[in-house]
Parts: structure tokens; sequence; C-alpha cells
């Protein structure tokens, strides 16, 4: 079956304590994308990679990191995280090469941080 | 900057027809308009695109104005299992606006 899978979906953690989101998708996609999405400001995004070894900042990409060493990953790294990325996290991919195209979305991890 | 201008809420009755507007102004001859819903908080599905001809497929169709600065979602019967927040993109940079919350009355 065709899909985007996130892990952890449901995360607890304290501030300053490092995690990762992982995303992996199954559809041999080149595009792959991170959003966050907070009551009253929809779904941003957060970095994108148009392939391999390529990531780009999004609209909100302070305190986060990305890799993409292989196609089908793509984890979101919180450094130290803060309560102020508390908040419901999405991964897409898509498999055209440009930003374009069908969208597939995860299907989230809520991420708090105290 | 969203690119794309939704109203922030819409009513419909259940079995008439969702039709959902959306500006984009700004838009170039070559970007298509992709439509995608979010169901509570599932993540969000694709539900059509278009770039200058009116299209359907088996969830909704498009309608694309002729100088393409705006376009309808139409949902032909909307049902309760409709009630979501829909979202309008341009496809130069996939941003996410606020969307159209949509609220299918019984």
């Amino acid at each position: 079956e065709a899909q985007v899978t996130q892990n952890p979906r449901y995360l607890i953690t304290v501030t300053g304590k490092k995690l990762t989101v992982t995303c992996s998708q199954n559809m041999n996609h080149e595009y792959m994308s991170w959003y966050r999405q907070d009551p009253g400001l929809g779904l941003r995004q957060i970095y994108y990679s148009m392939n391999v070894e390529v990531t780009d900042k999004g609209d909100v990409p302070e305190g986060y990191k990305v890799s993409r060493k292989e196609k089908r990953n793509f984890p979101l790294i919180l450094e130290s995280p803060s309560p102020n990325q508390t908040s419901l996290y999405f991964c897409a991919s898509s498999l055209a090469r440009w930003n374009t195209g069908e969208l597939f979305f995860g299907e989230g991890s809520r991420l708090t941080v105290l | 900057d969203a690119k794309t201008t939704q109203p922030p809420s819409m009513d419909c009755a259940e079995g008439r027809a969702a039709n959902l507007p959306c500006n984009h102004s700004t838009i170039s001859g070559n970007e298509y308009v992709y439509w995608y819903r979010q169901i509570h908080s599932q993540g969000p599905q694709y539900i059509i695109h278009g770039l200058k001809n009116n299209e359907t497929n088996e969830m909704a169709s498009l309608i694309i104005t002729e100088d393409r600065k705006s376009s309808t979602l139409i949902l032909p019967h909307a049902t309760l299992r409709d009630t979501a927040v829909y979202y309008c993109l341009r496809d130069d940079k996939i941003i996410f606006g606020k969307g159209t919350r949509l609220h299918i009355l019984p």
C-alpha cells in the first residue's frame, strides 16, 4: 500500500531534549516536505527536499534540521526543542521532480514540549 | 503570503451542492490550481487539480474561470463526511493558507 509513515505519532518531551521525527515513503517520490500546523495558523512549511541531498528552508525553519540521505526517508530533527515547537507535524511526499503534483501526507505527529 | 484567497467558512445543507470559491488573481500561465481537504486533524487529502480546463473526478468538479484568476470547487451532493477544511493552492510554491472550513448541515 502506498503510504507516508511518520513516527512517533504522539510524543511528550521536555525542553532541550533532542528528538527526531521520522518520515518514510514507499512510492519512490523525489519531493518530500515537513509542515507544522497550529490553531489559527494553518499548515506552514518547515523544510522541503527536491531530491536526495537537496534540502531547502520553508517558511518556518528556525529550530529544525532535516536530512535526505536516502530517497525514501526525510527525518525532522529538533536539536533543542522548546515549548513553542509544540505542534502537529505532517510529512508529505510527491512524485513530481519540482514541487508540483499530488502531495501524499502522513497521519501526523503530535508533539508536546514541556 | 498564501497567494490564494478563500472565505474562512461556509455552510451547506446535506445533499446540496457545495461550491467553494478561491481567488488566485496573480497566478501565472503555467501554474496549476490544486485543492486539498483536511478532515479533523488527519493529514490533508488531495481532491483535484487543473490548469485551464474544467476538471471532474469521483470526488469533485473544478471550474476555472477563463482568465484563470479564480476557481470553484464543487462537491455535487455534500454529505456529513465532507465536513472539513478545504485548501486551494497554486503550485509555484505549495503554500497552505487557512482554507475554508466547510460545515455540512443535516
